[in-house]
This record gives structure tokens, sequence and C-alpha cells, in this order.
């Protein structure tokens, strides 16, 4: 089936770091991939639509400059929390689609826990 | 956007019980309806899903109901485990999550 990596697992870093989550579709080519931010027994919330080869889509509220998206490739995308503080700690998932048709299932990778001092 | 609902947001049940959690949508355009599972730390993990021109489809114990004019679905779990104990998710059309219901199958 298939898979998605995510690394790191687990982050742990001091306030002001700058820190960058890669999403990989392992065995599929993945023209959109999702990223999500989840609190503590809360939903996933999308922050943004990643598509390859071109900006990525943000959710209302989302900061562009703090929440760096970058789809270089069919099979990564990275989020780079910039500036990271204490108020970005989360788990931050991502999913990725094979191909470009929306309406199918997502494969989602284990997971980021960011945990900022 | 779009506007996804879900409930209840706790459910507890006997083991060996039915559990029904409904989700409600805003989004007509709507014409996939999955549902997640996710354990505490983990992934979600698709269950079932159904697609705009069914009514209905199971899978063993799971089963997904649509009403489409309605703008709602609902997940079915008979037969109840502990190990359906988990947090279940709906995405209408893939990738904006529901609120999350939390299901206890008491042992």
């Amino acid at each position: 089936g298939a898979v998605v990596s995510q690394h790191p697992s687990r982050v742990i870093c001091k306030s002001g770091t700058s820190v960058k989550i890669e999403c990989r579709s392992l065995d599929f080519q993945a023209t959109t991939m999702f990223w999500y931010r989840q609190f503590p027994k809360k939903s996933l919330m999308l922050m943004a639509t990643s598509n390859e080869g071109s900006k990525a889509t943000y959710e209302q509220g989302v900061e562009k400059d703090k929440f760096l998206i970058n789809h270089a490739s069919l099979t990564l995308s990275t989020l780079t929390v910039t500036s990271a503080h204490p108020e970005d700690s989360s788990f931050y998932i991502c999913s990725a689609l094979e191909g470009a048709v929306f309406n199918q299932p997502q494969h989602f990778g284990d997971g980021t826990r960011l945990s900022i001092l | 956007g779009e506007n996804v609902e879900q409930h209840p947001s706790t459910l507890s049940v006997q083991e060996g019980d039915s559990a029904v959690i409904k989700c409600t949508y805003s989004d007509s355009a709507s014409n996939y309806f999955p549902w997640y599972k996710q354990e505490l730390g983990k992934r979600p993990q698709l269950i079932i899903d159904i697609r705009s021109n069914v009514g209905e489809k199971k899978d063993q114990r799971i089963a997904v109901t649509l009403n489409k004019t309605a703008k709602h679905f609902s997940l079915h779990i008979t037969e109840t485990q502990p190990e359906d104990s988990a947090v279940y998710f709906c995405a209408p059309r893939g990738y904006i999550f529901g609120t999350g219901t939390r299901l206890k199958v008491l042992a």
C-alpha cells in the first residue's frame, strides 16, 4: 500500500529555533499533500494544501511567513516552522494524495510532535 | 468554508453494543465521505468510505450511511469491542476533518 514517511517524529528545541519537517511519499507520486496541526484532544486542523511546483494554499488564519511550505518534487513536501515559540508546540501531521484528484483516501505520515521550550 | 460537525462528541457503550456517530456538513459539492479512526498519538486510519452515488456501504462490523440531500452521513459500528475505543473523525471531501467523537467501549 501507499506509504508516507514523516520525519522527524519528535522535536524538542529552544524558542527562536526554526524547525523543518519532511513528508515523503515512498512508493507513489503525490501532486498534492496536506499539512495539519492537532492540539491535544482536538481535531486535525488543515493548515495548508501543498501543490508540487507551485505555492501552497494556506487556510485562513495560518501565517504564511511562519509556516513555510515547499513542495519541490512529486515525493517531498516540507514544512518549516520559523522562529518557533512555545505556542507553536503541537502535533503536526502530513498526508498525501495519489494523483491530483481530491476526493479519494489520504495517506498519512506518522506525525511530528513539536515541543518548544 | 466547510462546516463539519460530529455528534456525539463522546460516546460510551458496553462491549457488544452498537455505536452510531453522525457527521453533518455544509458543502453540497462534497462527493466523497470517509471515516477515520485515530488512536492516541498515532496517524488517522481510514476505516470506511463512501461516494455520493451510493447510499450505504458495509464492511464486516462497520457501515456508513449517506443522506446527501440532508447533508449528513453516519458511521455504524456493531458488536463493539474494547479495541474500537478511539477517536473517530469524518472528513467530507476527504481533507476537512470533523470535530471528532471519542468512543469508549467498556468491557
